[in-house]
This record gives C-alpha cells, sequence and structure tokens, in this order.
C-alpha cells in the first residue's frame, strides 16, 4: 500500500473528453509532483507543487492543467489530449523542507493508467 | 542540461547471481536515489546517498556514490526471484530550483531465472 493514493486507476478517455486525475497525501508533505511515465521508460516530470504554489512546469502543453486546491490533494486536468498521452500519471510527494535530508525523497502514488482513444 | 546515464538497460540472472547497475552524471550531484519499481508497480524509495565515497548496505542490496560524486552503483548479492523489477537511479544537482530537481537515468530492467 502506499500513502499517496491516486484515482482513478484506469481511465480511458475520447480526444474531446474533459477528465481530471486526482492525487491526495496525509503526510503532511509539502512538495507535490505530477509525472509522466511511458512504457519502459523512466517517470518524466510535469509539475512540481510546493506549498500549494506551482514552483516547475516542464514546458508542459496547456491541454494538462493542474490544481492544487490544497496542501493535501493534488489534481491534473485533461482535455483534448492526444493518443500520445496515453501513460501511466505518478503522482509523488515529499515533505520538501529545506535542508532536511529527506526533503525530496519521493513517495509515489501507484499512478492512473490513462488511455486516449 | 544534466545527464543521468544508467547501465545496463537489461539483465538477466540465473537466482543466486550477483547484479549490479552503474551510473553516471555529467555534472556533480548533491545527492542520489534509487528506487525499485515493480512489473505493473510504481517506483518505491530505496536508498539516499548524501556523501562523497558512501556506502550503504540494506541485507543483500549495497549502494555505493563515488568519490567525486558523479557516479553511483547498486550491486545485489545473491539475487533471488523477488527482485525481479526495473531499479532507476535519480540524481539531484548540485542547485536549487528546477536546476536541482532529481534527475532519473533510463533504469535498468532486472528479471530473475529460477
Amino acid at each position: 500500500d502506499t500513502e499517496v493514493t491516486q484515482t482513478p486507476k484506469h481511465l480511458v478517455m475520447g480526444m474531446t473528453n474533459k477528465k481530471s486525475l486526482k492525487c491526495e497525501q496525509h503526510m503532511g508533505h509539502r512538495a507535490m509532483y505530477w509525472y509522466k511515465q511511458k512504457a519502459k521508460k523512466p517517470p518524466e516530470l510535469m509539475f512540481v507543487y510546493s506549498y500549494e504554489k506551482l514552483s516547475i512546469n516542464e514546458s508542459v502543453p496547456s491541454r494538462f492543467s493542474p490544481e492544487c486546491p490544497n496542501s493535501s490533494l493534488l489534481n491534473l486536468h485533461l482535455h483534448a489530449l492526444q493518443p500520445e498521452d496515453s501513460a501511466l500519471y505518478l503522482c509523488a510527494s515529499s515533505n520538501g523542507l529545506q535542508g532536511n535530508p529527506g526533503a525530496n525523497v519521493l513517495t509515489f502514488g501507484a499512478g492512473s493508467r490513462l488511455t486516449v482513444l | 542540461g544534466q545527464q543521468v546515464m544508467q547501465i545496463p538497460q537489461y539483465q538477466h540472472v540465473q537466482e543466486g547471481e550477483d547484479f549490479t547497475t552503474y551510473c553516471n552524471s555529467s555534472t556533480t550531484l548533491s545527492n542520489i536515489q534509487w528506487y525499485k519499481q515493480r512489473p505493473g508497480g510504481h517506483p518505491v524509495f530505496l536508498i539516499q546517498l548524501v556523501k562523497s565515497g558512501e556506502v550503504k548496505k540494506q541485507k543483500r542490496l549495497t549502494f555505493q556514490f563515488g568519490e567525486a560524486k558523479k557516479n553511483s552503483s547498486l550491486h545485489i548479492t545473491a539475487t533471488q526471484t523477488t527482485d525481479v523489477g526495473t531499479y532507476f537511479c535519480a540524481g539531484r544537482g548540485p542547485y536549487g530550483g528546477s536546476q536541482g530537481n532529481l534527475i532519473f537515468g533510463k533504469g535498468t530492467k532486472l528479471s530473475v531465472k529460477p
């Protein structure tokens, strides 16, 4: 079991659909992340929220829109996706405390496997 | 930009044989982390190395961080079928902000034949 919970586990959507991926953690972590992982590839960073503020956007297309409603929740809103966006979307968190040795140790959720038709 | 190279890409071993995966960075790292991802699973943190020349052990797993903080290795002694998965190293650059984010290696996929 992971302490980062992601829903849904699987999502199939058409290119005109709007859907959202959700992530929740109750470890008191102050940094939350979205990663995209294609088959046989490493996780690829998309967004980082630090203290509920977007701190990093790794040149992700605007059809992906992150949202951090509070320190425990992270959403990824999806609109007008392309088939090549099909992948495993991983949420992660870290304690994010400056000077703390574990500041950027990532706890990943189980992921949301997205298929775009 | 900063890159972390990881080899080999795949390793097939007989159960009981040893296994090693290596990571090399193009720049000095502030720390390096190792993650394991089981087939169909998600990455799980194994360990973080911070100090130059650091060596850490977890049962049959030995992790090393090079003296120059640019390379690292993970060695598994006497592999078991439970070791199957992909092992990723992830290096953090010396600076804050986006330059200090974790850069993942491409991973080494380990398969173990019983």
